[in-house]
């Protein structure tokens, strides 16, 4: 069974792009999460969505977005980029939410400049 | 105030000893969860347990609701178990709370 998929692994924007992020979840799971890892902040929850739904949304500003697609795959999007948003970005996905096992990705490292 | 707490922050044992690493938390939660990381980023979920207690070869999660606290041990640790270790939970309103994790180094 595959794995978490996140894409890309690297990436380098520059402040005030914006960015978009992509996860695909293990077959069958249903719920994928977001979060943002900082050597600051250490890991944080940024939302959670289930069934193309977003169940629950961590402290973040507006600027960070998601959404999940009918087979599950989900999109993190950040606009307006700033220095403080470098970090790496793991997604999870699960069978139903967070009393299920979460399965994560490697991560996307985002870089801004 | 974080709403999860771990100890210690960094560890170093010697190849062979027991570790134990402790996570306290403040909020109800529905599920604790145990993470190990490695360099270069990819988590994986050791443990998920919302009682008692669960083991998975030679690592043990216990966990005590009434006191809010869970426990990680590792027997017999090797040099592959080094990594950072982390808490997290989830609590009633389906919130996600991490540690801010155990860095274990264990030494041949």
């Amino acid at each position: 069974k595959a794995g978490v998929t996140q894409t890309p692994r690297y990436l380098i924007k520059t402040r005030g792009q914006q960015v978009t992020l992509s996860c695909s979840p293990i077959s069958g799971h249903r719920s994928v999460s977001w979060y943002q890892q900082t050597p600051g902040q250490g890991l944080q929850f940024l939302f959670e969505y289930f069934s193309e739904t977003q169940r629950n949304k961590g402290n973040f500003p507006g600027r960070f977005s998601g959404r999940q697609f009918s087979n599950s795959r989900s999109e993190m999007n950040v606009s307006t980029l700033e220095l403080g948003d470098s970090a790496l970005y793991l997604c999870a996905s699960s069978l139903t939410d967070y009393n299920s096992p979460l399965h994560f990705g490697n991560g996307t490292r985002l870089t801004v400049t | 105030k974080n709403e999860v707490e771990q100890s210690p922050q960094n560890l170093t044992a010697q190849e062979g000893e027991f570790i134990t690493i402790n996570c306290s938390y403040s909020v109800g939660i529905s599920a604790l969860h145990w993470l190990q990381q490695h360099p270069g980023g990819g988590i994986v979920s050791l443990f998920m347990l919302s009682s008692g207690k669960k083991k998975h070869g030679r690592l043990i999660a216990t966990i005590n609701i009434q006191e809010k606290h869970s426990s990680l041990h590792i027997t017999a640790s090797h040099p592959r178990d080094s990594a950072v270790y982390i808490c997290a939970v989830s609590n009633t309103g389906n919130q996600f709370y991490f540690g801010t994790g155990t860095s274990l180094t264990v030494i041949p």
